[in-house]
């Protein structure tokens, strides 16, 4: 059974002050890794999609790393507006077919000014 | 460029009711997934819909089931609905879903509370 694990379930920091997210997984054939910024009352929204071992990818402040094991979501200098639950998903496959996404419970992230 | 559209955006309905879901997904994709996000939780899978027909289904009972018209759109529909139902019920449309990976779009969602 595909597994996601995310870590801390919540963090403060100050405006400015940088950090990552872990993302810890185990799945069958990983066909893709993908992170999700998800403001309250809103639906997930598309930050990045890894598909292998070594594959980094930068947005703004953002940046995700990939391992055979982890994913990290770093962010550099944040701002309040950065301040959001961040979903971490995993996609399996192993057929000609895309699967469903296994979902991490996301990190609580707030930027205090 | 028109996102993931779903309406209704909110609804309440009564325990045993019945309750219809609808979603248009992004210009250009033809694949269709429902999820499941109960409050503090991550999204669950419920079922993925490509050429019309359901290809994959996560844990769900058989009270949930879908629908994919040939335009690509699509409904969750919801039988005998539990207290335990309430919760807000994503779309996420992709293409193809083909042996590569995916860049897998959401809607904004519809909460749905069961009382």
């Amino acid at each position: 059974e595909d597994q996601v694990t995310q870590s801390p379930e919540a963090l403060r920091l100050q405006e400015g002050e940088s950090s990552s997210l872990n993302c810890s997984y185990t799945v069958s054939g990983l066909r893709g890794l993908f992170w999700y910024r998800q403001d309250p009352g809103k639906g997930p929204e598309f930050l990045f999609t890894l598909y292998s071992a070594g594959e980094e990818k930068e947005k703004e402040r953002l940046k995700a790393t990939l391992t055979k094991k982890e994913s990290f979501l770093h962010i550099t200098a944040p701002k309040p507006e950065d301040s959001a639950t961040y979903l971490c998903a995993v996609q399996a496959g192993s057929g000609g077919g895309a699967d469903g996404l296994t979902f991490g419970k996301g990190t609580h992230l707030i930027i205090q000014p | 460029d028109a996102g993931v559209t779903q309406s209704p955006t909110h609804l309440i309905k009564t325990r045993g009711q019945q309750v219809t879901l609808r979603c248009s997904p992004k210009s250009g994709h033809d694949t269709v997934s429902w999820y499941q996000q109960a409050l503090g939780q991550g999204p669950q899978f419920i079922f993925q819909y490509y050429e019309e027909e359901e290809r994959q289904r996560g844990n769900f009972p058989d009270r949930f089931s879908g629908h994919q018209f040939p335009n690509y759109s699509s409904e969750l529909n919801v039988n005998a609905l539990l207290l335990g139902d309430s919760a807000l019920y994503l779309c996420a449309s992709s293409f193809g879903g083909g042996p590569t990976g995916n860049t897998i779009y959401f809607g904004e969602g519809s909460w749905l509370t069961v009382v």
